[in-house]
């Protein structure tokens, strides 16, 4: 089973901040990486499949990159409404899918 | 619109069944694999079970596996998960999720559905 490590657990920033996110596996996932953002009481949102490619809707400051078992996902100017929690999803080698342990975006 | 809405969870003591189910609209459900995740409270987010779009295909997490059973019907557009011998640490939400952009990826989710083993 593929672990993803993600960190840091929490980051605090302020609005207009840049965000930098990072995903770890325990082995190669070549590209097939996803990241989602999940606010309080909804379910995910799908931000970023195959590493680096914008889902439908997804805001350009969002941006993702990385290969093989380094991956960050990079808000460039955070809005109020991208405080929330992301999470890494690896798809390269399952079952099973899994899923880091999230981090947390808060408000400094 | 794509909308998937989960119903079937509720409060169940350890050892007893129920059945989730998770209704489709806005896209051709009888084309696409679907999943089902979970989230203890509080905790992140781990994938259950995943079907393929013909159910040739089927696969569970360890944690579930002989216990859980994943099914669909094209014709209803209709996602269902059966589960048996439920332990306290099933307690979660469980939400339906569909790969509609690209395989083995979870693309529109359902609201999601409370389980909660609890004698």
């Amino acid at each position: 089973e593929i672990v993803l490590t993600q960190s840091p657990a929490t980051l605090s920033l302020s609005p207009g901040e840049r965000a930098t996110l990072s995903c770890r596996a325990s082995q190669s996932v070549t590209n097939y990486l996803a990241w989602y953002q999940q606010k309080p009481g909804q379910a995910p949102r799908l931000l970023i499949y195959d590493a680096s490619k914008r889902a439908t809707g997804i805001p350009a400051r969002f941006s993702g990159s990385g290969s093989g078992t380094d991956f960050t996902l990079t808000i460039s100017s955070l809005e109020p409404e991208d405080f929330a929690v992301y999470y890494c999803q690896q798809r390269n080698n399952w079952p099973p899918l899994t899923f880091g342990g999230g981090t947390k975006v808060e408000i400094k | 619109e794509v909308q998937l809405v989960e119903s079937g969870g509720g409060l169940v003591q350890p050892g007893g069944s129920l059945r989730l189910s998770c209704a489709a609209s806005g896209f051709t459900f009888s084309s696409y694999s679907m999943n089902w995740v979970r989230q203890a409270p509080g905790k992140g987010l781990e994938w259950v079970s995943y079907i393929s779009s013909a159910s040739s295909t089927i696969y569970y997490a360890d944690s579930v596996k002989g216990r859980f059973t994943i099914s669909r019907d094209n014709a209803k557009n209709s996602l269902y998960l059966q589960m048996n011998s439920l332990r306290v640490e099933d307690t979660a939400v469980y939400y339906c999720a569909s790969s509609t952009l690209k395989l083995y990826y979870f693309d529109y989710w359902g609201q999601g559905t409370l389980v909660t083993v609890s004698s």
